[in-house]
C-alpha cells in the first residue's frame, strides 16, 4: 500500500481534460513541494510537474499541477491518445525523511 | 545533452554478487544528488536512496538500509548501486536519477533502467 493514495485508473476521450489525485497527510503532501511523473509504456518515468504546478522546460501547457492542503492534482487538457501512461505523484515525507511516491494512475484515453 | 546511461540488464543466481551503473555526461556530475529508484514487475515507483557524488554522503531509506549498497567514481561520473548477495525478490527494474536541486523538486533526469533478474 503506497504512502499517498491515487486513483489505479482514470479515462476520457481524445480532446477531453482529466485530472489525477494524489493525497497525503500533513507529513507529506501539505508541509512540502508535490511531483509529477509520466511512464509511459516500457519506459522511464519523466518529471512532468515539479514545485507543485511548475513545469520543466519542453513539458507542453496541457500539463499541469495544483495543491491544496493535503492533496494535489495534476490536470491534462486536449488529450492525445500518446498521454496514455501511468502518472506518479511523489513528494518528501518530512517524518520518514524519505521520498514517497503514490501507487500511480492509468490513464486511458478512449 | 543531459543524460544518464545505465548498464545492461542482469540475470543473476540467488546468492551472487551484483553491481550495476549508471554514468552521467552533460552537466557537473559531482554537484548533484543521485537517486536510485525501484520498480517490481507490473508495480509503482519506490525511493531506494540517494548519493552525493561531490562527497559521497548516502542517505537510505530504511526499507533498503542494509540491504544495498550505494557507491560513486566521481572521476568517471558514474553512481553504483550494488547487492552482496541478491534474492529472488530483487527481481525488478532499477532506475537512477538526478535530483533537480533538493530533494523537495523531484527527480528532472532519468536512466533507461537496468532490468535485474534473480532467478535460479
Amino acid at each position: 500500500q503506497s504512502v499517498l493514495t491515487q486513483p489505479p485508473s482514470v479515462s476520457a476521450a481524445p480532446g477531453q481534460k482529466v485530472t489525477i489525485s494524489c493525497s497525503g497527510s500533513s507529513s507529506k503532501i501539505a508541509n512540502n513541494y508535490v511531483s509529477w511523473y509520466q511512464q509511459l509504456p516500457g519506459t522511464a518515468p519523466k518529471l512532468l510537474i515539479y514545485d507543485n504546478n511548475k513545469r520543466p522546460s519542453g513539458i507542453p501547457d496541457r500539463f499541469s499541477g495544483s495543491k491544496s492542503g493535503t492533496s494535489a492534482t495534476l490536470g491534462i487538457t486536449g488529450l492525445q491518445t500518446g498521454d496514455e501512461a501511468d502518472y506518479y505523484c511523489g513528494t518528501w515525507d518530512s517524518s520518514l525523511r524519505v521520498v514517497v511516491f503514490g501507487g500511480g494512475t492509468k490513464l486511458t484515453v478512449l | 545533452e543531459v543524460q544518464l546511461v545505465q548498464s545492461g540488464a542482469e540475470v543473476k543466481k540467488p546468492g551472487e554478487s551484483l553491481k550495476i551503473s549508471c554514468k552521467g555526461s552533460g552537466y557537473t556530475f559531482s554537484g548533484y544528488w543521485i537517486a536510485w529508484v525501484r520498480q517490481m514487475p507490473g508495480k509503482g515507483l519506490e525511493w531506494m536512496g540517494i548519493i552525493y557524488p561531490g562527497d559521497s554522503d548516502t542517505k537510505y531509506s530504511p526499507s533498503f538500509q542494509g540491504q544495498v549498497t550505494m557507491s560513486v567514481d566521481k572521476s568517471i561520473n558514474t553512481a553504483y548501486l550494488q547487492w552482496g548477495s541478491v534474492k529472488a525478490s530483487d527481481t525488478a527494474m532499477y532506475y537512477c536519477a538526478r535530483v533537480a536541486t533538493s530533494l523537495l523538486d523531484g527527480m528532472d533526469v532519468w536512466g533507461q533502467g537496468t532490468t535485474v533478474t534473480v532467478s535460479s
